[in-house]
Order: C-alpha cells, then structure tokens, then sequence
C-alpha cells in the first residue's frame, strides 16, 4: 500500500539555522510523483515542489532545496538558512502511477523559526 | 491570475444538519479535488471531479456527495452532519486530468459541527 512517513511532528530551530525535513515513502508503483507543499497558519496548502520518479536528480530553489533517493525511498527538504516567515507545518506527498487524482499525504511536520 | 476560491471561509452547523460547500477552480483546470483535513486525522482525499463527472472518491461515506458545473466549480454536499466531520475542507484544481499535475489549493472552509 501507498503511504507517506514524517517522522518528525516538530522542529524548533532560531532564525539562520539550516533546517532538513524528512520524508520516507512506501509504494509498489515504479511510476510515481512526489511533492512537497507548505501550510502558513491561513491554512492555505501552497505547492512548493513536484517530482518524478525517474528524475533523482537534486533540485535548489533559493534557500530550499530537495534530495530525493529512491534507493532509501526519501524524499527530504533543506531549508537554508531559515527565516521567520517558514514557520509553518510541511506536508509531503506522493500521487499513484494510476491516475486517481489523489495524493497521499504524510502528517506533516510543523517548524517554528525562532527570531 | 486568481487562484482557487472557497465558501463560506467559515461555517457552524449541529449534528443531523446538512451543508454545502462551494469551490471555484483556477481559470483554465478542469479538474477540482476535495480534501478533509481533520486534528489528528491529517489530510484524507474525499473527491475528485473532471469535466462534470465524479472520476474518485475516497474512503468516506455516502453522505458526502458532489458535483461539478459546467464552469469546473465545484460543490461539496454533507449530509446528516456527525461531530467528527468537524474539519477543514479543502479544495484543490489542476489541468489536463489530474495527470500528476500539482494540485493548487484554496484557503478552504472550517466546518464546526456542535
């Protein structure tokens, strides 16, 4: 069966620290998509990633940034150099080879940035 | 570009009542998902619409219910509200089929049920 782990519920660093997000899936699907979204305390879910399954490749956006390993079935995100303004909980997630349209979700990880 | 819209942001209801929610997609995607996000319980898919037609649905009962309009806006019904289906309702768009396309979201609805 499909399913996404966040193991850490929370982390707590001070502003500037590099923070990494964990993220562990498990699916019997060769094809598969990931992705990474953020939730601000609005409450609104905001895309921050998607990536395949056939593109290990690393990616940077800014001070984020994605190391996917399929050999460990990890997905993890890096913050760099953390503000403020990232306190929020990040979910990751993990959409089926069948088109169903749903994505699987983990339980999120809330971080606080302290000032 | 207007991003994807709910109503109400907000909404009080006792048990055994009924609800309706109410989504407006991106311009331009055709498909719009809706998802329960409820303490404890985390994000669980409920639906999926494509082109005026239920294409999904997860695993809730049958008094959660649907429908998509000829604009892609989207309705989510509950029926004979239960306390534990106090949650966030969010919905999500995409285009071309929810071919692993990201899902943008709206700000979603609190629903409290007493």
């Amino acid at each position: 069966a499909q399913k996404v782990t966040q193991a850490q519920t929370e982390i707590s660093v001070v502003e500037k620290e590099d923070v990494t997000l964990d993220c562990v899936y498990e699916t019997r699907d060769t094809t598969y998509y990931l992705f990474w979204y953020k939730q601000p305390p609005s409450g609104e879910l905001v895309f921050l990633i998607r990536r395949n399954s056939f593109d290990e490749q690393n990616e940077i956006s800014g001070r984020y940034s994605w190391n996917f390993q399929k050999s460990t079935s990890s997905f993890n995100f890096t913050i760099t150099a953390s503000q403020v303004v990232d306190s929020a909980v990040y979910f990751c997630a993990l959409s089926e080879a069948s088109n169903t349209g749903k994505l699987i979700f983990g339980q999120g990880t809330t971080l606080q940035v302290k000032p | 570009e207007a991003g994807v819209t709910q109503s109400p942001t907000h909404l009080i209801k006792t048990r055994g009542q009924q609800v309706t929610l109410r989504c407006s997609p991106i311009s331009g995607h055709t498909s719009v998902y809706w998802y329960q996000q409820a303490l404890g319980l985390g994000l669980q898919f409920l639906l999926w619409y494509d082109e005026g037609e239920e294409r999904n649905r997860g695993n809730f009962p049958p008094r959660f219910s649907g429908r998509q309009f000829p604009n892609y806006s989207s309705e989510l019904n509950v029926n004979a509200l239960e306390l534990e289906d106090s949650a966030l309702y969010l919905c999500a768009s995409s285009f071309d089929r929810g071919l692993h396309n990201e899902q943008f979201f709206g700000p979603g609805t609190r629903l409290t049920v007493l």
